[in-house]
């Protein structure tokens, strides 16, 4: 499996976007790129994943770079329910287990 | 609302008192699986079941055990309960196949074991 690297922390100022980088410089062809959140002791929860083009859904925003060595989480508009633990990880499709490192931990400030 | 259920959300209990954690999803997903979460040692897999009948072991699934009898539901059993058990545990599912799905988690489940 590739790893990730995330920074271990991150401010963000509420309704200002969030720009959450990872770095993943050994993936191979056939991975995803999986973004989940866990907020305080709370079930993860997935937000959003990619091959290779750049994705966007209601949550989120994934960028992928063209050499997918690495990607960046854009919360657009983060608000303070946003504070939370953010999980990069790389998967191929039919690999089920999931793993976690230690994240980013994302504080949203007023 | 499609979603993952777990029961009870905190337990606690003795040394060596069976229980059983339950989990049930309504979304039809086939794979279901058991995962454990500690400081400093992040999520990891106990069970996973690919479908009904189906069950097969994680990373750590000493003193657990599992049960696939119906499509919606995956139970996680402690025979005989210990304190390094003492741990918050999530149930999670997903869709097989392609294209890749991501996880729906339960909210947890706190258990200590005295």
């Amino acid at each position: 499996d590739a790893k990730t690297t995330q920074p271990p922390s991150m401010d963000c100022a509420e309704g200002r976007a969030a720009n959450l980088p990872c770095n993943h410089s050994t993936i191979s062809g056939n991975e995803y790129v999986y973004w989940y959140r866990q907020i305080h002791s709370q079930g993860p929860q997935y937000i959003i994943h990619g091959l290779k083009n750049n994705e966007t859904n209601e949550m989120a925003s994934l960028i992928i770079t063209e050499d997918r060595k690495s990607s960046t989480l854009i919360l657009p508009h983060a608000t303070l329910r946003d504070t939370a633990v953010y999980y990069c990880i790389v998967r191929v499709s039919n690999d089920y287990k999931l793993s976690f490192g230690a994240g980013t931990t994302v504080t949203v400030r007023a | 609302e499609a979603q993952v259920t777990q029961n009870p959300r905190y337990l606690i209990t003795v040394t060596g008192k069976k229980l059983t954690v339950t989990c049930s999803q309504n979304m039809n997903h086939e794979y279901m699986s058991w995962y454990r979460q500690d400081p400093g040692l992040g999520l990891r897999q106990i069970y996973y079941s690919m479908n009904v009948e189906v069950t097969d072991k994680g990373d750590v699934p000493e003193g657990y055990k599992v049960s696939r009898k119906e499509k919606r539901n995956f139970p996680l059993i402690l025979e005989s309960p210990s304190p390094n058990q003492t741990s918050l545990y999530f149930c999670a599912s997903r869709e097989t196949g392609s294209p890749p799905y991501g996880y729906t988690f339960g909210s947890g489940t706190r258990l200590t074991v005295v």
